[in-house]
């Protein structure tokens, strides 16, 4: 079945060092692909996407290219803040599973000042 | 911007008790959804709902759970009779049909405690 896998957490960097969060997914089809954020306590929000190959999803510094040759959609952003320290998922779905979201197991990131 | 709410922000009750999590997708939305994360885990489908009936369901969503929209702008996750286990983040979400990207549009969640 349809599946997402991110790298395993927590990944440390300290402030201003450069992002990249791994994403691969194996579907069927042509999936749209997320990115979500949950900061600490809150709920998850929505942080970019990409509909197609080769689209870029772009958002507050932080962006993803959906990568169909080697199914990836990995998370970059090139100085992160200690405000960035959430937990952010990849997701995706499709249209044939009535846009149920598949996610990856998350990864927590951790920003030091 | 439209967003979806979704009412208690935190609800404890008593294991074997009945709960009703609540929420109101945005309004021309058609496709509606509930998932749960188990703190520290991953977020989990439960059930997707469309047409006034369940369109897909996870091994989850079992007999104690239902799901309603009983006056075409509340959507409802009924817990018949709560066990421990049922303890987590409870998200609500709408999509709207015919886009390419329907997904979103999340609510902030329930926190629901079994005690």
């Amino acid at each position: 079945g349809d599946s997402v896998t991110q790298m395993e957490g927590p990944v440390t960097l300290s402030e201003e060092a450069f992002l990249t969060i791994n994403c691969t997914y194996t579907a069927t089809g042509y999936p749209s692909l997320f990115w979500y954020v949950q900061y600490p306590g809150e709920g998850l929000q929505l942080l970019l996407k990409a509909t197609k190959a080769d689209d870029k999803g772009s958002n507050k510094g932080f962006e993803a290219t959906y990568r169909k040759e080697t199914t990836s959609f990995h998370l970059e952003k090139g100085s992160v803040q200690v405000s960035d320290s959430a937990v952010y998922f990849c997701a995706l779905t499709k249209r044939d599973s009535n846009y149920q979201l598949i996610w990856g197991a998350g990864t927590k990131l951790i920003i030091k000042p | 911007e439209p967003e979806v709410t979704q009412t208690p922000s935190h609800q404890v009750t008593q294991m074997g008790q009945e709960v009703i999590l609540r929420c109101v997708p945005i309004s021309n939305h058609l496709y509606f959804y509930w998932y749960r994360q188990i703190l520290g885990q991953k977020v989990e489908f439960l059930v997707s709902f469309y047409n006034n009936e369940i369109s897909e369901k996870s091994e989850i969503f079992d007999d104690q759970f239902s799901v309603e929209r009983p006056d075409g702008s509340n959507f409802t996750l009924k817990i018949r009779s709560t066990k421990l286990e049922d303890s987590a983040m409870y998200f609500c979400a709408s999509s709207e049909e015919g886009q390419g990207i329907t997904s979103g549009y999340f609510g902030p969640g329930t926190r629901l405690t079994v005690t």
